[in-house]
């Protein structure tokens, strides 16, 4: 199993540009989640899913969307990117609602 | 008031030591409790859940006080592998949605020297 992936590692976006980042499991976990870590702050919710075709608002949505069209998929797309989302994202799943697995991050930075 | 609140540290132990940290969480219904331990630049992993008043697993005990909403993780004989920041997460009901969610303190960083 290759666990959670994540693509890219790094970006470099410009304010107002758009962008996906990629997230995937092979583990057929339907709890799936996007946080982003900030210096000084702990993991902040972005967005959940507890399945395919179903999403929920998390603690800090603005700025961002998601879908979940498959049970492996949960990609989160950033609409017109700010320097306010410079940041770590990592993806998470999990098999049940108790511990998590996460991707190994995505570094973005937004100039 | 943080949700879920950690001493920032850091923790600076010689290997072999003892070394304890605290999190104190604010949310009174809160069911389930983790510790993740995340090394520099990388993901949080998940190092052990406590469901019950407390969990052990090999050098590292961790202890949960619902009385006074705080949990514990206690790492002994520490290795210079054991540096790390260690992240206390709390999971439980929101107080406007009623949805469950998780809520990660910001991490005590650990040093471990030689």
């Amino acid at each position: 199993n290759a666990g959670v992936t994540q693509t890219p590692k790094f970006q470099v976006l410009k304010t107002g540009q758009s962008m996906t980042l990629q997230c995937a499991q092979d583990m057929n976990h339907e709890y799936m989640s996007w946080y982003r870590q900030d210096p000084g702050m702990g993991l902040r919710l972005i967005h959940y899913s507890v399945g395919a075709g179903i999403t929920d608002q998390g603690e800090v949505p603005n700025g961002y969307n998601v879908s979940r069209s498959t049970t492996e998929d949960f990609p989160l797309r950033l609409l017109s990117a700010a320097p306010s989302q410079t940041s770590v994202y990592f993806c998470a799943s999990s098999p049940t609602v108790y511990e998590q697995y996460f991707g190994p991050g995505t570094r973005l930075t937004v100039t | 008031r943080k949700e879920v609140e950690q001493d920032p540290g850091p923790f600076n132990v010689p290997e072999g030591a003892t070394v304890a940290f605290n999190c104190t969480y604010s949310n009174s219904a809160s069911q389930s409790f983790f510790w993740y331990r995340q090394d520099c630049r990388k993901e949080p992993k998940l190092l052990m859940s406590i469901y019950s008043s407390g969990n052990e697993d090999g050098r590292f005990t961790a202890q949960l006080n619902r009385a006074s909403q705080y949990i514990s993780l206690l790492i002994r004989d520490s290795k210079l592998s054991d540096s790390a920041t260690y992240l206390c997460v709390v999971r439980g009901r929101t107080s406007t949605s009623g949805t469950y969610k998780y809520i990660f303190g910001t991490g005590t960083r650990l040093k471990v020297l030689a």
